[in-house]
């Protein structure tokens, strides 16, 4: 069946630094890739997405390609804040949503 | 105004109560979704609902009843519920099921403590 892999974490980083979480995916066809973000006490919001290969979704500074030749949908930043710290889950839908198991990123002041 | 809402946003019960928890969506979608979120585990999907049927119940112990009497409205009702059961429970509604370019929303969750 489908499935995502996600890096677990924690992660932990200094304000301003560079941050990638990496998401691969396996599924039949041709599906569309998320990543959503939950802040502490929250449900899961959408982050981005990107619905066929080669798409870039991005939003508040994040950044992730569709990239069908590797199976992948790395999520980038290229200067991370304390308030970003969250849980970050990387999904895929085909015929049915699957989740990554999150990863927690923690931003040191 | 909110696209997924969901009450209470926390909830403390014992073994032996009768509680419900109630998600509704003002974003005019036809799917939904339960899921249970607990510690240091991946989200699980618990059923998901595409026009008002059920289409899926992974495999759910029979204390967590959903329904879904109308495509707005997601309830799950919850009996003779063990400790294990605490865990954030989390709504989620997207335009229908099956379709490749469909975005899950999310409702804020329930936080469920079973004493």
């Amino acid at each position: 069946g489908d499935s995502v892999t996600q890096m677990e974490g924690p992660v932990t980083l200094s304000e301003e630094a560079f941050l990638t979480i990496n998401c691969t995916y396996t599924a039949t066809g041709y599906p569309s890739l998320f990543w959503y973000v939950q802040y502490p006490g929250e449900g899961l919001q959408l982050l981005l997405k990107a619905t066929k290969a080669d798409d870039k979704g991005s939003n508040k500074g994040f950044e992730a390609t569709y990239r069908k030749e590797t199976t992948s949908f790395h999520l980038e930043k290229g200067s991370v804040q304390v308030s970003d710290s969250a849980v970050y889950f990387c999904a895929s839908v085909g015929q049915n949503f699957v989740f990554g198991p999150g990863t927690r990123l923690s931003v040191l002041p | 105004e909110t696209g997924v809402t969901q009450t209470p946003r926390h909830l403390v019960m014992g073994m032996t109560n009768k509680k419900s928890l109630k998600c509704e969506q003002h974003l005019g979608h036809n799917a939904m979704y339960w899921y249970k979120q607990s510690a240091k585990k991946p989200l699980e999907l618990m059923f998901v609902y595409n026009f008002k049927e059920q289409t899926e119940n992974n495999s759910v112990p029979s204390r967590f009843s959903p329904e879904c009497p109308n495509s707005s409205h997601l309830f799950l009702h919850l009996h003779t519920l063990q400790p294990e059961d605490s865990a954030l429970y989390l709504c989620a509604s997207s335009l229908e099921t099956g379709r490749s370019t469909d975005t899950q929303y999310f409702g804020p969750g329930t936080r469920l403590t079973v004493l």
